[in-house]
């Protein structure tokens, strides 16, 4: 069974504090992706980042960076100096071919993060 | 492109009301699909399709009934509306519905069923 667990259900930092947001999934799958997705008060689901299983390079773009470790089954995600304008939900998902080529996309339960200002 | 849009954006039906959510995407992708948000639970998979003329269930299809006529259209049909299918739907389309292919996602639309 393919599963992806977000055990913070809220967290709230100060401006401008490093916060880390994890992720453990499970997976029989050899191949697969994981993403995360922020979804800010306005609702919408933006698209941050997708990794394939055969990359566990960490990946940093500017504040954001992620880290893979297929050891754990872990894709934690990392918020260098956070600012009001992150205040957002964060799923982690999981996609793969278990999924029977339906692109089923395993969500996570989310994460409620909130920056004080 | 407008991507994937949705209608409309906030509903409010009375129990056994029947309604349409549209989904449309101008992106020319094979793959389309509807999720229901719901608090602490996440996304969940209610039908997709990999095609105009395929559908398939999902994680939570009961109540919900879908046809893909059309390439660009995805509509989500609530024969009977229920007060548990209060929650916010997503549309999202992807080329093939592949791993490698990433999904785009609609506006959502906020339903309240009373």
């Amino acid at each position: 069974a393919q599963k992806v667990t977000q055990a913070q259900t809220e967290i709230s930092v100060v401006e401008k504090e490093d916060v880390t947001l994890d992720c453990v999934y499970e997976t029989r799958d050899t191949t697969y992706y994981l993403f995360w997705y922020k979804q800010p008060p306005s609702g919408e689901l933006v698209f941050l980042i997708r990794r394939n299983s055969f990359d566990e390079q960490n990946e940093i773009s500017g504040r954001y960076s992620w880290n893979f470790q297929k050891s754990t089954s872990s894709f934690n995600f990392t918020i260098t100096a956070s600012q009001v304008v992150d205040s957002a939900v964060y799923f982690c998902a999981l996609l793969g071919p278990g999924s029977s080529n339906t692109g089923k996309l395993i969500f996570g339960q989310g994460t409620t993060l909130q920056v004080k200002p | 492109n407008a991507g994937v849009t949705q209608t409309p954006k906030f509903q409010v039906l009375k129990t056994g009301q029947s309604m349409t959510l549209q989904c449309a995407q101008d992106m020319n992708h094979e793959y389309m699909s509807w999720y229901r948000q719901d608090p602490g639970m996440g996304l969940r998979l209610i039908h997709y399709s990999v095609g105009a003329g395929i559908t398939d269930q999902g994680e939570v299809p009961n109540g919900y009934n879908v046809s893909r006529s059309t390439t660009e259209d995805f509509p989500l049909r609530l024969l009977s509306a229920a007060p548990s299918q209060t929650s916010v739907y997503f549309c999202a389309s992807s080329f093939s519905g592949r791993t490698r292919d990433e999904q785009f996602f609609g506006p959502g639309t906020r339903l309240t069923v009373l």
